[in-house]
């Protein structure tokens, strides 16, 4: 079985400072892991994915994000935060040991980011 | 790329009414993604096609649900005698092949029954 928990329903950040959102993870073998965000009415928009290699991944907008297989987490920073970064965002879990093909969701993270 | 495109875009219906959705993926794209997403939720998973075949169903698509994908390219998401707990966002994506492909998704159909 694989699941995601992002522990944070909302993040509150000032424009200018640094954004962190939360997600930890469970596979019984090894993790393809992604980040998604999503603006209102609209779907998902992929912003940067880890496969093997180096733990910090660079992805879209000056996003990146650290996986810590020793803590199973995969947090999504971004040095300096902009206002248009308000949205809620999705970290997703892919066994790659795993038969089938389907991506598993956390529950998601609102950010806010204040002028 | 054109994206993936979803229609209609929302969709109000009485209970127990039938309703369709299409999706139309990159074009290149071989893998065909179709998700349930409820509000303050994230996605959940329904059903995989690879190209026409239809490989993965989860627990969730109930026998009202159907879905196909007839020459590998578009898909239909069939529900049967549409219940309120039906209510959801509708999500469609498509990757290329190999786990590691990122999916890409469409701006969903919004479905709101009455």
């Amino acid at each position: 079985a694989q699941s995601v928990a992002q522990p944070e329903d909302q993040v509150n950040v000032a424009e200018g400072n640094p954004l962190t959102v939360k997600c930890t993870y469970s596979v019984s073998g090894n993790p393809y892991l992604f980040w998604y965000v999503q603006y209102p009415n609209r779907g998902l928009q992929f912003l940067l994915k880890y496969i093997t290699g180096d733990n910090l991944v660079k992805g879209s907008y000056g996003f990146e994000a650290e996986f810590n297989k020793s803590q199973t987490s995969f947090h999504l920073k971004k040095p300096s935060a902009l206002v248009s970064d308000s949205a809620l965002y999705f970290c997703a879990v892919r066994d790659r040991e795993a038969a089938g093909n389907k991506l598993t969701f956390g529950g998601g993270t609102r950010v806010l980011v204040k002028p | 790329d054109t994206g993936v495109s979803q229609n209609p875009r929302h969709k109000i219906t009485k209970r127990g009414q039938n309703v369709t959705f299409r999706c139309d993926p990159i074009s290149e794209h071989n893998r065909l993604y179709w998700y349930r997403q409820t509000l303050g939720q994230g996605p959940e998973f329904l059903t995989y096609f690879q190209n026409e075949a239809q490989l993965e169903k989860s627990r969730l698509l109930s026998d009202r649900f159907s879905a196909e994908r007839p020459k590998g390219s578009f898909s239909t998401l069939e529900i049967q005698r549409t219940e309120q707990g039906d209510s959801a966002m509708y999500l469609c994506a498509s990757s290329l092949g190999g786990n590691a492909q990122p999916q890409h998704f469409g701006d969903g159909t919004r479905l709101s029954i009455l």
